[in-house]
């Protein structure tokens, strides 16, 4: 069965520095989406795309995010000046065209902010 | 938007016993409705999930039934099992089009006592 896959699986970077998630979304998924979770709390929405453009955000997703979807395969989240608080488990998800609400989730990449 | 309040926090349940987790929604708007499972250290898992236009979905040992007067949606796991121990999240979406991100209770912790 076709499973979202995100690299790295743990990434630790110092406060003030740029990171970038990656996700490869289920081949023929054409929404995506990530989430963060905080240790211990409960999974947040950050924003959505589809069609090579952002189609929803949350107040999360303020102007140091930024998504792209560089080439055909991967899907991709940048923080440009990580702040401790960043610090938590990021979640990319993909759904398909017609059943577009079931949401399929990748492993995780655990971003530790120093 | 969209707010989800789930209870309990956590659930403690002998094996072999019903477990009934609750959700309430607040945007009369939803129309989607997923329950993910996570263990530990690991990526939710979508067990059941029932649009507006149903008010009870089962399978095998799983679930889930939805007022939509009331705004609220259960969980329910029959015959419960060792490995039923985990994380139980809730999520709510307006699925009118686009893609848009699910909001999700706090989650419950089940435990299945041996």
């Amino acid at each position: 069965e076709p499973e979202v896959t995100q690299t790295p699986s743990h990434q630790v970077t110092q406060m003030g520095q740029e990171v970038i998630l990656r996700c490869v979304p289920i081949s023929n998924h054409l929404y995506f989406y990530w989430y963060r979770q905080i240790l211990g709390q409960k999974v947040e929405f950050l924003v959505s795309f589809y069609n090579n453009e952002i189609s929803e955000k949350s107040e999360i997703f303020d102007d140091q995010f930024s998504v792209e979807r560089p080439d055909g395969s991967n899907f991709t989240l940048k923080i440009r000046s990580t702040k401790l608080e960043d610090s938590a488990m990021y979640f990319c998800a993909s759904s398909e065209t017609s059943f577009r609400e079931t949401q399929y989730f990748g492993p995780g990449t655990r971003l530790l902010v120093l | 938007g969209e707010n989800v309040e789930q209870h309990p926090s956590t659930l403690s349940v002998q094996e072999g016993d019903s477990a009934v987790i609750k959700c309430t929604y607040s945007d009369s708007a939803s129309n989607y409705f997923p329950w993910y499972k996570q263990e530990l250290g690991k990526r939710p898992q979508l067990i059941i999930d029932i649009r507006s236009n149903v008010g009870e979905k089962k399978d095998q040992r799983i679930a889930v039934t939805l007022n939509k007067t009331a705004k609220h949606f259960s969980l329910h796991i029959t015959e419960t099992q060792p490995e039923d121990s985990a994380v139980y999240f809730c999520a709510a979406r307006y699925s009118g089009g686009g893609a848009d991100g699910l909001t999700f209770g706090k989650g419950t912790h089940l435990i299945i006592q041996p």
